[in-house]
């Protein structure tokens, strides 16, 4: 166990629909960034927050949308699903700038169908 | 932009003999860290190690070593004594120290251990 908590492991849907992404980050960590991995893409960083607040975005898309709650853990909104959204997302959580690595959880496999 | 680059797509390495996985960068800053991940079948990232570049002493981990050349924007993992436990996807990956804290993922290689 990571220490870094993403739910649910695993979610089908079907195109258009709209699915909610859970990242508790590590005890202590104040960033949280969200990745996608996929087979044709690799990993890609979406979104970094850091306290609470947006601190960088990466190729997310526009039907994307992610915040981070008080108690630090951190949602990522995906709507409007298209089959390409398919794919493997992680959350990762450091405790400050990340120079000592991240964290990652085990990540929510999403199929769009 | 920073990339990373891993030319090595799989590797494959006999159980307890050596194998080295390569891992070129281009940046044009001075000051980042470097990472290797792996992603074992249970698609779990874990840090193996990390380096950061202005320290020029190599890093090491028990059976894991880099060899990092930050003139040739180089850094190469060593896996010493192969276990069966080490097949994965391996990841290289790039984080300037100033400036946007994202992480730059390579392509990844895939490491089979042969019994």
């Amino acid at each position: 166990d990571s220490g870094v908590t993403q739910t649910p492991k695993h979610l089908i849907t079907a195109t258009g629909q709209r699915v909610t992404l859970r990242c508790s980050p590590r005890s202590g960590d104040l960033s949280v960034y969200w990745y996608q991995q996929s087979l044709d893409q690799g990993l890609q960083f979406l979104i970094q927050y850091y306290n609470g607040e947006e601190r960088a975005k990466g190729n997310i898309l526009e039907r994307f949308s992610a915040q981070q709650f008080p108690d630090l853990h951190s949602e990522l909104n995906l709507s409007s699903l298209e089959l390409g959204d398919s794919a493997l997302y992680f959350c990762a959580s450091s405790v400050g700038r990340g120079g000592y690595g991240y964290t990652f959880g085990s990540g929510t496999r999403l199929t769009v169908v | 932009a920073q990339t990373v680059t891993q030319s090595q797509p799989e590797m494959s390495v006999q159980e307890a003999e050596t194998v080295t996985l390569s891992c070129t960068y281009d940046t044009s800053e001075s000051d980042y860290y470097l990472f290797w991940y792996k992603q074992p079948p249970s698609r779990q990232m874990i840090l193996v190690i990390r380096q950061e570049a202005y320290k020029q002493q190599n890093a090491t981990e028990n059976r894991f070593s880099v060899n990092f050349q930050k003139a040739a924007k180089s850094f190469s993992l060593k896996i010493s004594d192969s276990q069966l436990g080490d097949a994965a996807m391996y990841f290289c990956a790039y984080r300037a120290n100033f400036g946007n804290e994202k992480l730059t993922f390579g392509t990844g290689t895939r490491l089979t251990i042969i019994p």
